[in-house]
């Protein structure tokens, strides 16, 4: 099956700092999704992205298919943006199966 | 108004009983999904359903066996539970057609003593 590896698994900042999180996958792709779980334990949608750049608010995506990657960019962190994020992908000529990756823990300290 | 609704948010049961969770989506989508997040946050594919019919079954004891009355619905229901059971188990769903983005509801924790 497809393979996802997120990075960092990790990720500890001070409110008001930028981050990357990176997502790499081994395979083409028809789909590709950004979620956050909250510290509740909700998934919330962020971004549906199998390619170019999006944007919402503080938050923006790009994923560039080709070389199999994906970024989700976070401006101006908040301690509300504390959770784990995770990529998911459906790999080209598989039914709507989307395969997850380990996920970033962020934690955004006030 | 929630789009994918699941019922119990919390099931506590001990060794041996059997539970179900309902699942419910009021997004017209015609296949529906449920996830297991172990207690390392990892994601896991079940079982997928496409208007009514299994689609996706993966590798999961036959204890557990997914039910679908009609494509708004998909229950989950689980005989014999073990301690290795224990959960969190995601309802999802999604548009056959168009992009496919996948919709979640808000998680069953499944805790067995």
């Amino acid at each position: 099956g497809i393979q996802v590896e997120q990075s960092p698994p990790d990720l500890i900042l001070q409110e008001g700092a930028n981050s990357t999180l990176r997502c790499n996958f081994s395979d083409s792709v028809n789909n590709l999704q950004w979620f956050h779980q909250n510290p509740w334990g909700q998934l919330i949608n962020l971004f549906y992205i199998p390619s170019g750049t999006k944007q919402n608010g503080r938050l923006s995506a790009t994923t560039v298919a080709t070389e199999r990657y994906s970024l989700l960019y976070i401006s101006s962190s908040q301690t509300t943006d504390s959770g784990v994020y995770f990529c998911a992908v459906e790999r080209k000529g598989s039914a709507r199966q989307l395969t997850f990756g380990s996920g970033t823990q962020l934690t955004v300290l006030p | 108004d929630t789009a994918v609704s699941q019922t119990p948010k919390y099931l506590v049961t001990q060794m041996g009983n059997d539970k179900s969770i309902k699942c419910e989506q009021n997004l017209g989508h015609d296949t529906m999904y449920w996830y297991k997040q172990d207690s390392k946050k990892f994601l896991k594919i079940m079982f997928s359903y496409n208007n009514k019919e299994l689609i996706i079954n993966e590798t999961v004891p036959n204890r557990f066996s997914p039910k679908s009355p009609d494509k708004a619905h998909l229950n989950l229901h689980i005989n014999s539970l073990e301690l290795g059971d224990s959960a969190v188990y995601f309802c999802a769903s999604s548009p056959t057609g168009g992009t496919g983005e996948l919709f979640f509801g808000e998680g069953s924790r499944l805790t067995v003593l």
